[in-house]
């Protein structure tokens, strides 16, 4: 069964530092999210991206994000200068919006940020 | 206050037992989903609704949509230790549907 796959599945960063967090979304997907869950906490939306642009993005979008699809499969989340409260699980997801409106999102296992 | 509110936010239950979760939403939404997620883990997709659908299931699971109330429920049947998780649902907004918008969740422990 296809799947969402993400990598790394855990990094450790230092305060300040860069960080990229890589997802391959099921190929014949045309629609790519990311979302963030601190612990404990609910699954929050950050962005989503569809043709090569964000489509939508929440408040906690702000500027020290960003997207890119960079080959045709790959599609990643940046973080420019990290901060303590980044520290999150972050979940990428992809759905084919073709099933509207039965679209569905496939999520990955998620990548465990740690800032430190 | 939010899109999707889960309750209760913690149910605990003897293995066996049925379990009850409930959901409210506050817009028009194109369908709902139920995923679960295990302690620290990925987010499983178990089911989806569509806004004209009142009732659906999928093997011990059984979700149902009120959308006059604005609300859903999801039913696990025969419950087991496995069956240990978060419970959320998802909401994709109608006229909005570039995101999916998680409730909080609700914790069940299903004792043994």
């Amino acid at each position: 069964e296809p799947e969402v796959t993400q990598t790394p599945s855990h990094q450790v960063t230092q305060m300040g530092q860069e960080v990229i967090l890589r997802c391959v979304p099921i190929s014949n997907h045309l629609y790519f999210y990311w979302y963030r869950q601190i612990l404990g906490q609910k699954v929050e939306f950050l962005v989503s991206f569809y043709n090569n642009e964000i489509s939508e993005k929440s408040e906690i979008f702000d500027d020290q994000f960003s997207v890119e699809r960079p080959d045709g499969s790959n599609f990643t989340l940046k973080i420019r200068s990290t901060k303590l409260e980044d520290s999150a699980m972050y979940f990428c997801a992809s759905s084919d919006k073709r099933q509207y409106p039965n679209t569905e999102a496939f999520f990955g296992q998620g990548t465990r940020l740690t800032v430190v | 206050s939010q899109q999707g509110e889960e309750d209760p936010q913690a149910l605990s239950i003897q293995e066996g037992e049925n379990a009850t979760m409930n959901c409210s939403y506050k817009t028009s939404i194109n369908n709902l989903q139920w995923y679960r997620q295990n302690s620290g883990r990925g987010l499983v997709h178990l089911i989806l609704i569509r806004s004209n659908e009142r009732e659906k299931h999928s093997g011990r699971l059984r979700v149902t949509l009120d959308t006059s109330k604005k609300s859903s429920s999801l039913l696990i049947t025969a419950s087991r230790a496995a069956d240990t998780a978060s419970y959320f649902c998802a909401t994709l907004i109608m006229n909005r549907d570039d995101k999916i918008i998680f409730g909080k969740g609700t914790r069940l422990h299903i004792l043994p």
